[in-house]
């Protein structure tokens, strides 16, 4: 298996550009996590989906930000208008079962995204 | 809220030694705590998770105990190598469907 596929790895762009962020995880696998990594906060979660269909998005920062599951195999994170404190990185994560089931969670490389 | 407090940020120890990680937790007992390992430029890998009923776990070089009166997990890597260099995350989940909450990791230099 190849993992969770994230696209780009690495994204530089303007403020107040749009910004789409991809991911793929791993076949079979019913949850998708969506984390944003800084420095400052470490690692904090999104949002994230259970059998494509969002759980709990409260922990994306504000309107701006948006994620997507069109189905099992695919999911967006789009930020628009991008603004440079989004500047982090941004993993995609994928587990089998509930988001509190006794399973790890598979990283994938992560997108480092800068906004200028 | 939950909050998770991992000790300082860098930790040096010689290789050969035992490296000790902390991961301290207020508010709720979680019912359980993962350990991950994250190398630069990549995203973290899973380690090991522990139970709440549960007092140790071990794999290979590595034992986590937990200590609920404590409110805190130990991590140890024995015999540690300078490959052992990267950041080590704790996560728990407190029930449920609730979703892993991480700490902001330690991060673990062996030096040779």
């Amino acid at each position: 298996d190849a993992g969770v596929i994230q696209s780009p790895r690495h994204e530089v762009t303007e403020m107040g550009q749009e910004v789409t962020l991809r991911c793929k995880p791993i076949s079979g696998h019913n949850s998708l996590f969506w984390y944003r990594q800084t420095m400052m906060r470490g690692l904090e979660l999104l949002i994230y989906f259970n059998n494509n269909v969002p759980i709990d998005d409260s922990g994306m920062p504000e309107d701006r930000f948006s994620a997507k599951m069109p189905n099992a195999s695919f999911s967006t994170l789009k930020i628009q208008p991008s603004e440079p404190r989004d500047s982090a990185v941004y993993f995609c994560a994928s587990s089998s079962g509930l988001a509190g089931a006794y399973n790890e969670q598979f990283f994938g490389p992560g997108t480092r995204l800068t906004v200028l | 809220s939950q909050k998770i407090e991992q000790n300082s940020e860098a930790l040096n120890i010689q290789e050969g030694k035992t490296a000790t990680l902390t991961c301290n937790y207020t508010n709720y007992s979680p019912a359980y705590l993962q350990w991950y390992r994250q190398d630069p430029g990549r995203g973290p890998v899973f380690l090991l998770l522990i139970r709440e009923n549960e007092k140790e776990k071990r794999k290979e070089r590595l034992k986590v105990t937990f200590d609920t009166t404590l409110k805190q997990s130990l991590f140890h890597i024995t015999a540690s190598q300078p490959a052992d260099s990267a950041t080590y995350l704790c996560a728990l989940v407190i029930s449920g469907n609730t979703p892993l909450v991480f700490g902001k990791g330690t991060r673990l230099s062996v030096i040779a």
